[in-house]
């Protein structure tokens, strides 16, 4: 267990459909970024969050939208979803926004879409 | 802007020593890490440099040469669970974690 959770772990919905992903950090980290695989791909990176503030932006969709809560969990709203939005999507945290500290993953939501 | 490259796949046998090798172009960077992932599951910490020369941590090592601008994950005594992909990255001052596109490692019996 990385102390990372991650919430729903499988997620199965349909096309033009709306899902929210869930994270929380490994105790004590104030960062979270989310990231995109797809099927035999890379890590692309969408989003990073830090105590609640937006910190960066990459690959990210203007269908997909993020926010960091006060409590330091996080939330992934993808939108409108396509077949190509399939993937891995996960979480990691680290304990400040920048810097060398190790990315901690949890363990991914897996999204279908049909 | 930065670029990492891998080799995409390599094969070795069960009790060999492979070698991944990773180079990237990026000006400055924090430090340099690599990570293993299993096939659906979530990429796991492995190893981290700042300075140049080698980290030893039991039989995985990693080395780093800055000028050079390459590094390498040494992976000793394989096992058939080391089957996994071996992700590159590197943090570049102020800039987000880049990561690399991953080399699929298979240990073969």
């Amino acid at each position: 267990d990385s102390g990372v959770t991650q919430t729903p772990k499988h997620l199965i919905t349909a096309t033009g459909q709306r899902v929210t992903l869930r994270c929380s950090p490994r105790s004590g980290d104030l960062s979270v970024y989310w990231y995109q695989q797809s099927l035999d791909q890379g890590l692309q990176f969408l989003i990073q969050y830090y105590n609640g503030e937006e910190r960066a932006k990459g690959n990210i969709l203007e269908r997909f939208s993020a926010q960091q809560f006060p409590d330091l969990h996080s939330e992934l709203n993808l939108s409108s979803l396509e077949l190509g939005d399939s993937a891995l999507y996960f979480c990691a945290s680290t304990l400040t926004g920048t810097g060398a500290n190790v990315l901690t993953f949890g363990a991914g939501s897996r999204l279908t879409v049909l | 802007g930065q670029n990492i490259d891998q080799p995409t796949e390599m094969t070795a046998t069960e009790g060999a020593i492979v070698q991944i090798n990773c180079t990237y172009q990026t000006s400055g960077f924090n430090g340099l890490f690599w990570y293993q992932q299993h096939a659906g599951e979530a990429p796991t910490f492995l190893s981290y440099n700042v300075l140049d020369g080698l980290e030893e941590k039991g039989r995985f090592s990693s080395f780093l040469s800055r000028s050079k601008g390459y590094s390498y994950l040494l992976l000793k005594e394989l096992q058939m669970k080391d089957s996994a992909s071996y992700l590159c990255a590197v943090r570049p001052y102020g800039q987000n974690f880049v990561f690399g596109p991953g080399t699929r490692l298979s240990v073969l019996p």
